[in-house]
């Protein structure tokens, strides 16, 4: 089975621009979360999303959002870059119902 | 507020020691711990979580809830036991979320 796959690997952006970013679950998994990994504010949970509704979502500004779609990949956006936006972001999948979360690599945000 | 608390950031053992990984948490409700870890140039990954009650790679860790503690224990390190380790907790029912500690990086000398 393959695991979470996450596009792309690095991005490197400026300030005032936008991104996007893709996850696709391992098959059959429902729920997908996201999650910000800083050195200096460690692992963040963002957001949460099953069967294409947000269920849960974490303490970050607007700027950040998500979807899911019918076949359970997710995207997050993050608009008007912030320099502190540049981190590790992670997507992880479940099979919902308390079951384990699988991480993704991670995509590489750079801001400059 | 639940928080999760790995007070050390580094710990440096050699083969053969004992290792003990320190977890603490607070958490209004009745919590899931997690044991997560991340071998060099690989993902985070699933080690163990409380209600499976079982071991993994020699390792094991309790919930003690008078202490709000979740420690991950093995008698004996070995030197691919190197890696960040991450304590995590969610809640049972509800919010899934996992809320992270900081992370201690074990490092196993030969």
């Amino acid at each position: 089975k393959a695991g979470v796959t996450q596009t792309p690997r690095y991005l490197i952006k400026t300030r005032g621009q936008q991104v996007t970013l893709s996850c696709s679950p391992i098959s059959g998994h429902r729920s997908v979360s996201w999650y910000q990994q800083t050195p200096g504010q460690g692992l963040q949970f963002l957001f949460e999303y099953f069967s294409e509704t947000q269920r849960n979502k974490g303490n970050f500004p607007g700027r950040f959002s998500g979807r899911q779609f019918s076949n359970s990949r997710s995207e997050m956006n993050v608009s008007t870059l912030e320099l502190g936006d540049s981190a590790l972001y992670l997507c992880a999948s479940s099979l919902g119902g308390g079951e384990p979360q699988h991480f993704g690599d991670g995509t590489r945000l750079s801001i400059l | 507020a639940q928080r999760v608390t790995q007070p050390e950031k580094l710990l440096s053992v050699f083969k053969g020691a004992p290792v003990e990984l320190k977890c603490n948490y607070s958490y209004s409700g009745s919590p899931e711990l997690f044991w997560y870890v991340q071998y060099s140039r690989q993902r985070l990954q699933l080690l163990l979580r409380h209600i499976s009650r079982e071991s993994i790679k020699g390792f094991t860790a309790d919930l003690n809830k008078g202490e709000t503690s979740f420690h991950l224990k093995k008698p004996f390190a070995q030197e691919e036991d190197s890696a960040m380790y991450y304590c995590a907790l969610s809640g049972l029912t509800g919010r899934r979320a996992l809320t992270f500690g900081s992370g201690t990086r074990l490092q196993v000398q030969p």
